[in-house]
């Protein structure tokens, strides 16, 4: 069945430093999403890519879809302490329903 | 706040038992989706509705059942309750669907 990976599982990056998320799908997607689940927090989503080679940008958070439709990336730019949580990637594959990915959990040390 | 709720917060209960989540989605949301979050792991997707028609499923237990009704509020059963079906238990709502997922609280299952 379709599954999506997520690297790396576990980032802990200093105030200031930048931080890349990447997620593998094993199938071609229709779209991508993504989410941020706050730690005791339900997932929220943040964007929908649709595209081939689609980038969007959200203040400092870059979202890439790749061309082939089959990886996506999340890149910030100089991380808060306010980006603390954990990353999903979501893909949908042309059926209905949405396959998260095993997520990236990120810390950010003050 | 989402717009989604979902009741109980909290459920413990004794292994063998049968518990019903109940969720109701975004006020004009079609499609309910039933996820699982094990203790620090990614979400496992159980089913989706879309205005009462199961749309799609993944690899939801013979245990579990779902449905969604025509006020469109959804529960899930979870009968014969085994110490590995402790988890959260995440509702999400969508308008139609493709577009974003709009999680509920939550449900805490803990299974004694």
């Amino acid at each position: 069945g379709q599954q999506v990976m997520q690297i790396p599982q576990y980032q802990h990056v200093q105030e200031g430093e930048d931080f890349t998320t990447y997620c593998n799908s094993s199938t071609t997607l229709s779209n991508i999403q993504w989410y941020k689940q706050r730690p005791g927090g339900h997932p929220v989503f943040l964007i929908q890519l649709v595209k081939s080679g689609e980038v969007k940008k959200q203040k400092r958070l870059t979202f890439q879809f790749g061309e082939a439709k089959k990886n996506s990336s999340l890149h910030i730019t100089a991380t808060q302490t306010t980006d603390v949580g954990t990353y999903f990637c979501a893909g949908q594959a042309g059926t209905y329903k949405y396959i998260f990915g095993t997520g990236t959990r990120l810390k950010v040390l003050a | 706040d989402s717009g989604v709720t979902q009741t109980p917060k909290h459920l413990i209960t004794a292994t063998g038992q049968r518990v019903t989540l109940r969720c109701s989605p975004r006020s004009g949301d079609l499609s309910v989706y039933w996820y699982q979050q094990s203790l620090d792991q990614g979400l496992q997707f159980l089913i989706q509705y879309y205005n009462g028609e199961e749309r799609a499923k993944g690899n939801i237990l013979e245990r579990f059942s779902a449905q969604q009704f025509p006020d469109l509020h959804s529960e899930l059963n979870l009968s014969s309750l085994e110490l590995g079906d402790s988890a959260l238990y995440f509702c999400a709502s969508s308008v139609v669907d493709r577009g974003p997922l709009f999680f509920g609280p939550g449900t805490r299952l803990t299974v004694t």
